[in-house]
């Protein structure tokens, strides 16, 4: 069975600078990964996917993740941050569970942006 | 509008009742899902559906009981015989149960409290 390691609980950083989410899987034939947001008290939305074909994938809301099979890791970025994008981010990783593909999260990274 | 409902947002018990989570989808996705969140621990599964009549357990299905009568609809009972029930807790689908490419859409969430 897979796992996922988002390295950083927590992130806090300024309004408008660059931010890095870190997420490390273990290995696999075939993988597919995703990034979800979390706002609070709400379900998870998809901010992108990575299935196949180009290793920089680019997502809703200005995020952006680059899939590194060598070091198998899946890291989101944003080149400059807003107040709205404070929010919880899970990593995902889709592999084959018996006759179904299941989704492995990782336990998440807080986001928090200051002012 | 399409999408996944959960009620109701919040839900208290007593210690000793069973409870059930009402989810229902419009998007005639074949595949459903529970996952269980909890802080600093992100998502685990719970029961997981790949078509009508058919469940299958997830991670942590010891204390939980699903059905899967009709397409749309994946109730989720949390019996008197789960030890620490209180959580949130989130129902999502996909198109497809095996095929992984797709991502899983997810309802907006029951938050659980055990009196």
């Amino acid at each position: 069975a897979q796992s996922v390691t988002q390295l950083d609980s927590q992130v806090p950083v300024f309004e408008e600078a660059p931010v890095e989410l870190r997420c490390n899987y273990s290995s696999s034939v075939s993988v597919y990964l995703f990034w979800y947001v979390q706002y609070p008290n709400q379900g998870l939305q998809l901010l992108l996917k990575y299935l196949s074909g180009s290793t920089l994938v680019k997502g809703i809301n200005g995020f952006e993740a680059e899939f590194n099979k060598s070091q198998t890791s899946f890291h989101l970025r944003k080149p400059s941050v807003h107040i709205s994008d404070t929010a919880e981010y899970f990593c995902a990783v889709s592999d084959q569970v018996g006759s179904a593909r299941q989704l492995t999260f990782g336990s998440g990274t807080q986001l928090t942006v200051l002012p | 509008d399409g999408g996944i409902t959960q009620s109701p947002k919040y839900l208290f018990r007593k210690e000793g009742q069973n409870v059930t989570l009402s989810c229902e989808q419009n998007l005639n996705h074949d595949a459903m899902y529970w996952y269980r969140q909890d802080p600093g621990q992100g998502l685990r599964l719970i029961y997981y559906s790949q078509i009508v009549n058919d469940f299958q357990k997830g991670d942590i299905a010891e204390g939980y009981s699903v059905s899967r009568e009709k397409k749309e609809s994946f109730p989720l009972t949390v019996t008197s015989a789960q030890k620490n029930p209180t959580a949130f807790y989130l129902c999502a689908s996909s198109p497809q149960p095996s095929g992984g490419r797709n991502e899983q859409f997810f309802g907006p969430g029951t938050r659980l409290t055990v009196l």
